[in-house]
Order: C-alpha cells, then sequence, then structure tokens
C-alpha cells in the first residue's frame, strides 16, 4: 500500500515552454504532498509543500511563479515549470505524507531535459 | 540543514553485512530516527525508523545507541541490488518535512 505515481517519467521540452508532473497517491488520501528537486551526484532539496485545497509553501529560493504547484484534489498534486531553460533540467521527485509511522512515501520521480 | 552527518562512502562485498552508521548528536527526545535509500534514479524508498529500541523489518535492522546519539543501519546480507545513497534522517512524527542530507553512497561489491 501506499503508492505515489509520478508521471511523465522522463520529459524533453524545448526552452521558454512549460512542463507538467503530475504525483498522484493511488491507494491513500494525501493531504500534504512535497516536492523536490535532485541535480546530478547531489542530494534531494525540498522546493515545496503542497496543501490540499490551499496555496503551496515554497522554500526559501524556489520561484513559486516559475514552479506552480496545485493540489486541487486529495491525490493529486501537479508541478508546473513554466517558461523552462536548460537549468531547470533536474530529476524532480514528489512525495505524500501518510498515516501509519512510516511518513512518507516517494514518487520515482521525473527526469526534466530542457533543450 | 541537516541533523545528520554520515560518511560520504562505503564498500561492502557481497553477502557481508553492511553496516551503515550515522551520527546525531542533537536528536531531540521526540525525534526518530528514519532511514531511506535511493537507488540510482528512482526515488527514495523507506527502510526502517526507530526512537530509542532497536528495530527489525523485513529489510534491515536498526540499532540506535543508548543516549540516542548514533545510529547504525544493517543490511544483514547485503546484495548487488543494495548498492544506493542510503540517507539518516531524524524528524518529529508530526513534522511535515523531511530535508535530506548527503546520504552514504554504499558500493557492493561482487
Amino acid at each position: 500500500g501506499a503508492v505515489v505515481s509520478q508521471h511523465p517519467s522522463r520529459v524533453i521540452c524545448k526552452s521558454g515552454t512549460s512542463v507538467k508532473i503530475e504525483c498522484r497517491s493511488l491507494d491513500f488520501q494525501a493531504t500534504t504532498m512535497f516536492w523536490y528537486r535532485q541535480f546530478p551526484k547531489q542530494s534531494l532539496m525540498l522546493m515545496a509543500t503542497s496543501n490540499e485545497g490551499s496555496k503551496a509553501t515554497y522554500e526559501q529560493g524556489v520561484e513559486k511563479d516559475k514552479f506552480l504547484i496545485n493540489h486541487a484534489s486529495l491525490t493529486l498534486s501537479t508541478l508546473t515549470v513554466t517558461s523552462a531553460h536548460p537549468e531547470d533540467s533536474s530529476f524532480y521527485i514528489c512525495s505524500a505524507r501518510f498515516s501509519g509511522g512510516r511518513g512518507y512515501t516517494f514518487g520515482s520521480g521525473t527526469r526534466l531535459t530542457v533543450v | 540543514d541537516a541533523k545528520t552527518t554520515q560518511p560520504p562512502s562505503m564498500d561492502c562485498a557481497e553477502g557481508r553485512a553492511a553496516n551503515l552508521p550515522c551520527n546525531h548528536s542533537t536528536i531531540s527526545g521526540n525525534e526518530y530516527v528514519y532511514w531511506y535509500r535511493q537507488i540510482h534514479s528512482q526515488g527514495p524508498q523507506y527502510i526502517i525508523h526507530g526512537l530509542k529500541n532497536n528495530e527489525t523489518n523485513e529489510m534491515a535492522s536498526l540499532i540506535i545507541t543508548e543516549d540516542r546519539k548514533s545510529s547504525t543501519l544493517i543490511l544483514p546480507h547485503a546484495t548487488l541490488r543494495d548498492t544506493a545513497v542510503y540517507y539518516c534522517i531524524v524528524r518529529v512524527l508530526r513534522d511535515d518535512k523531511i530535508i535530506f542530507g548527503k546520504g552514504t553512497r554504499l558500493h557492493i561489491l561482487p
């Protein structure tokens, strides 16, 4: 149980376009989801906390107008990278909190390449 | 900032026990120790967590020192599939965030 599905797994987009990444909790309701990004050979960096029905909370230094987060239902959060540039190329990972003591489960990640 | 210190890398022979240390000298009484691992190009995977007692599950054992200032994750019979970055994290259960440190890159040697 407690599976998070993340799509797409890979995406290549042109510079200046926008890309949407979806994160779904398959068998539980997630009132809180989290978005991370990870550059090669580095650790995961928390970008924002996504709360169902309210505005996301962004970490310091993360541009909220560039990384749009929508958490419209208890099972779906989306991250839209707007006007993507090559420096936005990264591995994006979502996670969701659930009950039962294990805390969090993570999606399989989305590798974004901006060309 | 991450509240834990881990060695950047470790090697372990296949079939042997892998013992991964973690220092968390500033841990508070209500903070749990969590371990996750990340296999290349995948999302992190939960391994185990504990408060002060030693814990064991189908994946690993967690040994927490009596003063709770350090812990060791034990993979009893390491396989090549255990090659990953292992993250030790301390957090209060009700906390919203998981903040990752740099972790330990474990290499399993055939």
